[in-house]
């Protein structure tokens, strides 16, 4: 079974400070994406990455940043996290949606509230 | 600008009835995908519908799609409190195979009662 794994399910952290949010994936999927879910929004697209060191702007980048050094890693950036952030923050990888029949597996989410 | 709006957003029923979650989106689009995400879990994939006409069918739940009318459809058929959950529907713009993502409905919180 594909696992895309979150490095923690909740973060508690203070406004103006960095913070970084990891996934990996075990699978060796290229996508790689971070959304985030609020309350009556549903998912909104943070940023994706196709490929190792690629990156796209997803529909609400602004205020995040991406890192994807490996393969198998994604990391979200908070360059200084806002109160406004606080949101449950979904990975998610596929292997490539060229595939018919590709699908997004995520991981179990983290909670991030910023105080 | 791609929008997808599900309705209901909020549904509450009794066990053993049938109900009908619909999916409307803006933009021409041949891929659509359903998903169930459970009370503090992650989202977990029902259905991926890739055509116009397209129907899948597992258990009691069967979604459909029509890309004329942009339009797709979860149907619960004789629904159990298990079922409860909420609901996501989510379109593919780049039918090309890019991966840009998909975007997603708001969700339809379901709960069955007894």
């Amino acid at each position: 079974d594909v696992k895309v794994t979150q490095s923690s399910r909740y973060l508690v952290k203070r406004t103006g400070e960095k913070v970084f949010l990891e996934c990996v994936q075990d699978m060796d999927h290229e996508n790689m994406f971070w959304y985030r879910q609020d309350p009556g929004l549903g998912l909104r697209l943070i940023y994706f990455s196709y490929d190792v060191k690629m990156k796209e702007k997803g529909d609400i980048p602004e205020g995040y940043s991406v890192s994807r050094e490996k393969k198998e890693r994604f990391s979200l950036i908070l360059e200084s996290a806002s109160t406004n952030q606080t949101s449950m923050y979904l990975c998610a990888s596929s292997l490539y949606l060229g595939d018919l029949n590709e699908k997004l597996f995520f991981g179990s989410g983290t909670q991030l509230s910023v105080l | 600008e791609l929008k997808v709006e599900q309705n209901p957003l909020f549904l509450s029923m009794q066990e053993g009835k049938n109900y009908t979650i619909y999916c409307n989106y803006s933009t021409t689009s041949d891929r659509l995908y359903w998903y169930r995400q459970d009370p503090g879990k992650s989202l977990e994939s029902l259905f991926v519908l890739l055509s116009n006409g397209a129907v899948k069918q597992e258990g009691r739940l069967m979604a459909s799609l029509d890309t004329k009318a942009r339009l797709s459809t979860l149907h619960i058929t004789a629904a159990v409190h298990d079922l409860s959950a909420t609901y996501f529907c989510a379109v593919d713009l780049d039918s090309g195979g890019g991966a840009d993502g998909l975007t997603f409905g708001k969700g339809t919180h379901l709960i069955i009662q007894p």
